[in-house]
């Protein structure tokens, strides 16, 4: 099984900062990641899919990036809305991985 | 709008069965592959079974494989989770989700969840 790990576990920061949040895959995914935004008591939202590709709907601010094992989501200036927990998911066999969660928190 | 509205979860007794359903309206929901992902209290997302959009096709979790089966009916819109020999660590909040119909696997649609606590 493909294990992705992410760091930090958390992080916090004010808002109009830039955030960098990673996630390593344990072998070659090419671009087959996505990232989700989880807020409490709710569903996960895809913001990011095939590392680099913005979900209809999510705002431009949020942007992924990286192929191979090594990826990055990037939020250029945070807003309120955005505290929240991040999870990135490979897709690209079965079975499908998430990594452990990034708790994106106000400074 | 796509929508996506779990149902069955509840409390149950260790060794027990419970039968999950998801409704899907505001999609052609026999074109997509369908998934279950859960999340047990206070813990991240674990996907847990993909079933393909005629049920020809299913893969399942090894922590799950041989207890559950993962079921469609396409005429009534409707994805099911058969849950049988139930153990503690299966207690989670359970989601069906929706594939994003690439090449590759994502989940676009996430229902609400439902709960499902397995105690004595």
């Amino acid at each position: 099984d493909i294990q992705m790990t992410q760091s930090p576990s958390s992080v916090s920061a004010s808002v109009g900062d830039r955030v960098t949040i990673t996630c390593r895959a344990s072998q070659g995914i090419s671009s087959w990641l996505a990232w989700y935004q989880q807020k409490p008591g709710k569903a996960p939202e895809l913001l990011i899919y095939d590392a680099s590709s913005l979900q209809s709907g999510v705002p431009s601010r949020f942007s992924g990036s990286g192929s191979g094992t090594d990826f990055t989501l990037t939020i250029s200036s945070l807003q309120p809305e955005d505290f929240a927990t991040y999870y990135c998911q490979h897709g690209d066999s079965f079975p499908i991985t998430f990594g452990q969660g990034t708790r994106l928190e106000i400074k | 709008e796509a929508q996506l509205v779990e149902s069955g979860g509840g409390l149950v007794h260790p060794g027990g069965s419970l039968r999950l359903s998801c409704a899907a309206s505001g999609f052609t929901f026999s074109s997509f592959w369908m998934h279950w992902v859960r999340q047990a209290p206070g813990k991240g997302l674990v996907w847990v079974s993909r079933i393909n959009s005629d049920g020809s096709g299913t893969s399942y979790a090894d922590s799950v494989k041989g207890r559950f089966t993962i079921s469609r009916d396409n005429a009534k819109n409707t994805l099911y989770l058969q849950m049988n020999s139930l153990r503690a660590e299966d207690t989670a909040v359970y989601y069906c989700t929706r594939d994003k119909n690439g090449p590759h696997y994502y989940m676009d649609v996430w229902g609400k969840g439902t709960t499902v606590t397995v105690s004595s």
